[in-house]
């Protein structure tokens, strides 16, 4: 079946460092996949996306690209700040929505 | 113009009580959803609804019960609280396919 897997968290990194989350999949189709933000206290927000192999989707200084040949999609971004403190979900589409279980993310000043 | 927008955000009842929580979504999408959020953020999908019929209909309690008016309104009700079902709870919809989902902004439901 169709799965997602991604680092536990939390994650705690300081202002300004390299952020990497790293998910992977298992799908038995040709999924979307997608990276959702969720800030405290709030709702779930599309972060980016990308919908065939090499695409890379990205989006408020976050990157990720789809690698068919690792089934991966890992978020990176250059230099975190303070309000990128959220949680993280990974999760692929493919008719059905499958999502990873979610990385805290914690940026100390 | 909210594209998927619930009601209330938030919601503190009794044990035993019945209440209702209200989704709508503007998007035109054909497909909608009830997730559950657990404490630890994990997110749990309860009901499907595509074009107001049902579709998925995972392990949940008889006590819930999804209704779907017309395409852009799907309802959640649900009978004797126990304090078990103290989450949040996120409406989504989907075009279907590969195609993403817009969440709303969830309804906080505190049974005491």
């Amino acid at each position: 079946g169709n799965s997602v897997t991604q680092m536990e968290g939390p994650v705690t990194l300081s202002e300004e460092a390299f952020l990497t989350i790293n998910c992977t999949y298992t799908a038995t189709g040709y999924p979307s996949l997608f990276w959702y933000v969720q800030y405290p206290g709030e709702g779930l927000q599309l972060l980016l996306k990308a919908t065939k192999a090499d695409d890379k989707g990205s989006n408020k200084g976050f990157e990720a690209t789809y690698r068919k040949e690792t089934t991966s999609f890992h978020l990176e971004k250059g230099s975190v700040q303070v309000s990128d403190s959220a949680v993280y979900f990974c999760a692929l589409v493919w008719y059905q929505l499958i999502w990873g279980a979610g990385t805290k993310l914690i940026i100390k000043p | 113009d909210t594209a998927v927008s619930q009601t209330p955000k938030y919601l503190v009842t009794q044990m035993g009580n019945d209440k209702s929580i209200k989704c709508e979504q503007n998007l035109g999408h054909d497909t909608m959803y009830w997730y559950k959020q657990d404490s630890k953020k994990f997110l749990k999908i309860m009901f499907s609804y595509n074009n107001k019929e049902l579709i998925i209909n995972e392990t949940v309690p008889n006590r819930f019960s999804p209704k779907s008016p017309d395409k852009a309104h799907l309802n959640l009700h649900i009978n004797s609280l126990e304090l078990g079902d103290s989450a949040v709870y996120f409406c989504a919809s989907s075009p279907g396919g590969v195609y993403g989902y817009t969440f709303g902004s969830g309804t906080r439901l505190t049974v005491v």
